[in-house]
């Protein structure tokens, strides 16, 4: 079964500094990753995936993730925080063998404070 | 331009009577979604479609259904809200389920659901 864990309920960091939202997950083969973003009262839009190559991705609005496969790791970051940034994040993973739907992480609420 | 249109926005229903939320696509996706999210929670899948075959999740209540007639519209029907249904309703669709990251999933706006 695939599963992901986003530890931090909560982050908090000053406007212009870096920040990271983490994620770990769990699949028995090799995993598919993803970054969605929540605004209040909206769906969720896609920031970035991760499928093969590079193990930094690079996305939208100037997030970019890093693939850890010895961590299982998939952390979003960002290197200097906008007020704007302030949202729910939710990582996601899907197995690369079969077809299987996504499965979201209980997301991390992001507050940049200026 | 929108892609995935939810409809309505926000949708209030008496406990017990039966409602239907909407979700249409301009994508031509094969695959389209259906998530229960409750406030800060986690969306949680309730089924999805791949082109015309229905794939429940386990864990879906009864309560919860879906039709597909065509491949741009999905409706979800609940037949007999109760209060811990109020939530919101997340349409996505995505081109297939497949190994070569199309499976990327387009998420609507969501339908607000409050059971009163």
């Amino acid at each position: 079964a695939q599963s992901v864990a986003q530890p931090e309920d909560q982050v908090n960091v000053a406007e212009g500094n870096p920040l990271t939202v983490k994620c770990t997950y769990s699949v028995s083969g090799n995993p598919y990753l993803f970054w969605y973003v929540q605004y209040p009262n909206r769906g969720l839009q896609f920031l970035l995936k991760y499928i093969t190559g590079d193990n930094l991705v690079k996305g939208s609005y100037g997030f970019e993730a890093e693939f850890n496969k010895s961590q299982t790791s998939f952390h979003l970051k960002k290197p200097s925080a906008l007020v704007s940034d302030s949202a729910l994040y939710f990582c996601a993973v899907r197995d690369i063998k079969g077809n299987t739907p996504l499965v979201f992480g209980k997301g991390t609420r992001l507050s940049v404070i200026a | 331009d929108a892609m995935v249109i939810q409809n309505p926005r926000y949708q209030v229903t008496q406990f017990g009577k039966p409602v239907t939320l909407s979700c249409s696509q301009t994508l031509n996706h094969n695959v389209m979604y259906w998530y229960q999210q409750k406030s800060s929670q986690a969306p949680k899948l309730l089924f999805h479609y791949y082109d015309k075959d229905f794939n429940n999740e386990a864990d879906t209540p009864d309560n919860f259904q879906s039709r597909r007639p065509n491949t741009s519209f999905c409706f979800l029907d609940i037949r007999s809200p109760g209060l811990g249904d109020a939530a919101m309703y997340l349409c996505a669709t995505s081109r297939d389920l497949g190994t070569s990251g199309t499976s990327r999933q387009f998420f609507g706006p969501g339908t607000r659901l409050t059971v009163l």
